[in-house]
């Protein structure tokens, strides 16, 4: 089975642009969280939709945005740039669902390394 | 809220030293505990799991035992190796939806 699957690896932009990120889930894993990874700040959860939905949302400013479609699959956006948003931005998937009844260890992909100059 | 404390690093052993690095946790009703482990360049892979108190988790000779009268989960190895070198993360998910907390993460360097 594939694993999660990130797009692209690395990005460079300049401060003002904006830049979406994409994610690709484990084939059956309806839930898909995102998480801001810097050497200052740690891992922080940026948040995690499950059937297109948002579930869960961390303490990020609205430029941070995300959707997830049909197909599980998601992108995350990131517009007005700021020197600070560069960062390793990790999607994880899981299969955890209301119905599951307990939870589930997340699989993470790779991450988009993304420099803001 | 739920949180998870973690051992400061970063730490350095010497190769076949008995590796510790702490881990408790802050959290209501019944989580489960995870330790992932994150080589350079790449991202988080799960290492161990245990999900109900007493729990021993395992997995390349790395141990963590969910401990809940001391709200701990530490991961022991009793022997590393110079590939075990990499940032260590404990983490809990305490219901079923899908946010964790992750640790702040701890570096490993194993030098031969």
């Amino acid at each position: 089975k594939a694993g999660v699957t990130q797009t692209p690896r690395y990005l460079i932009k300049t401060r003002g642009q904006q830049v979406t990120l994409s994610c690709s889930p484990i084939s059956g894993h309806r839930s898909v969280s995102w998480y801001q990874q810097t050497p200052g700040q740690g891992l922080q959860f940026l948040f995690e939709y499950f059937s297109e939905t948002q579930r869960n949302k961390g303490n990020f400013p609205g430029r941070f945005s995300g959707r997830q479609f049909s197909n599980s699959r998601s992108e995350m956006n990131v517009s007005t740039l700021e020197l600070g948003d560069s960062a390793l931005y990790l999607c994880a998937s899981s299969s955890a669902s209301p119905l599951a009844g307990g939870p589930t260890e997340q699989f993470f992909g790779p991450g988009t390394r993304l420099t803001v100059l | 809220g739920d949180s998870v404390t973690q051992m400061e690093g970063p730490v350095t052993l010497s190769e076949e030293a008995f590796l510790t690095i702490n881990c408790t946790y802050t959290a209501t009703g019944y989580p489960s505990l995870f330790w992932y482990v994150q080589y350079p360049g790449e991202g988080l892979q799960l290492l161990l799991k245990a999900t109900k108190a007493d729990d021993k988790g395992s997995n390349k000779g790395f141990e963590a035992t969910y401990r809940k009268e001391t709200t701990s989960f530490h991961l022991e190895k009793g022997s590393v190796q110079v590939s075990d070198s990499a940032v260590y993360f404990c983490a809990l998910s305490a219901t079923f939806r899908g946010q964790f907390y992750f640790g702040t993460g701890t570096s490993l360097t194993v030098i031969p």
